[in-house]
């Protein structure tokens, strides 16, 4: 499995700020995607992070919220963008090699919005 | 994708096998049945994963069904560390662009009692 690393690991932020989680694996990865988990919740998908192209979001999720990069294959970032409270969540990072067929995911980020 | 149906939560004996059932109805020929959990404050574990046989690992065993509208999760020896949420997740395999997604229901609630 791969080792996953998310930092930074929990926030608290002001409105109207950005924060950029980074997420790095120990091996390189064809697929890398950005999950959210909002308080309570089960996990949503925001977006798929693809190495040399734009990151394809999933519906109701914009790049002006919540850019994505991804410079190599073992590295992506998230920022969100001009927080509100409500984009208080835990943000996670998986992995998934080419072929492999399995989802790896990081400990997450812990972000609250004052 | 195929949507899952769990139950809200379950308790089990420590020491016993614990046995959570997954109805995916409508589950295609190519999609494979995967089970995750998350333990609190942590991001969602692989546990197993299946297409039509019965898959075991060092984790759990996956038992599906003979015409897959159902399968079972086996923790054969439940620990106090096994509380956690689980995740019944059907998906495509393959490399077809937006198969690698998982789509998160809001799983089952596995209580260890010691």
């Amino acid at each position: 499995s791969a080792v996953i690393s998310q930092k930074p690991s929990r926030d608290i932020c002001q409105r109207g700020t950005s924060l950029t989680i980074q997420c790095q694996v120990d091996s390189q990865v064809t697929m890398m995607f950005w999950y959210r988990q909002q308080p309570g919740q089960s996990l949503t998908l925001i977006a798929t992070a693809n190495q040399g192209s734009e990151a394809t979001y999933e519906s109701g999720f914009v790049i002006d919220k919540f850019p994505i990069s991804r410079p190599n294959l073992t590295f992506s970032t998230l920022t969100v963008s001009n927080m509100s409270p409500e984009d208080s969540s835990i943000y996670l990072c998986s992995v998934e090699g080419e072929g492999k067929n399995i989802q790896y995911f990081g400990a997450g980020t812990r972000l609250s919005v004052l | 994708d195929a949507k899952t149906t769990q139950p809200t939560s379950m308790d089990c004996a420590e020491g016993r096998a614990a046995n959570l059932p997954c109805n995916h109805s409508t589950i295609s020929g190519n999609e494979y049945v995967y089970w995750y959990r998350q333990i609190h404050s942590q991001g969602p574990q692989y546990i197993i994963h299946g297409l039509k046989n019965n898959e075991t690992n060092e984790m759990a065993s996956l038992i599906i069904t003979e015409d897959r509208k159902s399968s079972t999760l086996i923790l054969p020896h439940a620990t106090l560390r096994d509380t956690a949420v689980y995740y019944c997740i059907v998906r495509r395999g393959g490399l077809i662009q937006g198969a690698q997604k998982l789509v998160f229901g809001q799983g089952t609630r596995l209580t260890i009692n010691p």
